[in-house]
């Protein structure tokens, strides 16, 4: 049973701070990493693929992944009211396997 | 954005229907998903399949049973509808390659059966 795992929160972060959420995955071969953002009542949507041991910065997030750990997270500058959502971070495991999803990170940033 | 759709949004239904849930996607993707979600809980994985004629039960028994006869098309069937399937069901794709394999969502049935 390959695993990603998760906790669930919630992570409470003032205005303008630097949110940190993290992930751990128990196959060591696997090959992509997601984060999605979900909204209460709404589908989850891709912010962040990572491929590649290191960092990758979008914007106000950037995502980084350690292989030799089986860690990836997600940071989020200047954290605003609006990133208040759940937090899932998802891996492919590769050939015929499915991605496979954590339970997702509660986000609470407090104005 | 991505290219599947969930039809209905909505379905609000009585005990004992049939009723089928409809989920096509027009990216060509190999590998379709089922999930059922609570508000406020995570998401649970119900059936898997990663190509025509190919389908498995997820981490979460359901009643519900699926079909994949056409890459694009990924139904899924409650044969007698009860209170406790009162839930939203997600489906998804993702491609069977190297890079650019994340998951894409449809928007979603929420079921309420009555």
């Amino acid at each position: 049973q390959k695993e990603v795992e998760q906790n669930s929160g919630p992570l409470s972060v003032p205005e303008g701070a630097i949110a940190s959420l993290n992930c751990t995955y128990s196959d060591r071969g696997s090959q992509s990493f997601f984060w999605y953002r979900q909204y209460s009542g709404k589908s989850p949507e891709l912010i962040m693929s990572i491929y590649s041991n290191g960092d990758k910065e979008d914007g106000r997030f950037t995502a980084q992944l350690n292989k030799a750990s089986q860690y990836v997270s997600l940071l989020i500058r200047d954290s605003q009211p609006s990133d208040s959502a759940t937090y899932l971070c998802a891996v492919n495991f590769g050939g015929y396997q499915k991605v496979t999803f954590g339970i997702g990170t509660k986000l609470q940033v407090i104005p | 954005e991505a290219d599947i759709y969930q039809t209905p949004r909505y379905l609000v239904i009585g005990t004992g229907k049939k009723i089928t849930l409809e989920c096509s996607q027009t990216m060509g993707h190999d590998k379709m998903y089922w999930y059922q979600q609570d508000p406020g809980m995570e998401l649970h994985l119900i059936h898997y399949s990663y190509g025509v004629n190919s389908t498995e039960k997820g981490d979460l028994s359901s009643e519900s049973t699926v079909s994949r006869i056409r890459t694009e098309h990924f139904p899924l069937t409650l044969e007698s509808a009860r209170p406790s399937h009162t839930s939203q069901y997600l489906c998804a794709s993702s491609a069977d390659r190297v890079i650019n394999t994340e998951a894409f969502f449809g928007q979603g049935t929420r079921l309420t059966v009555v």
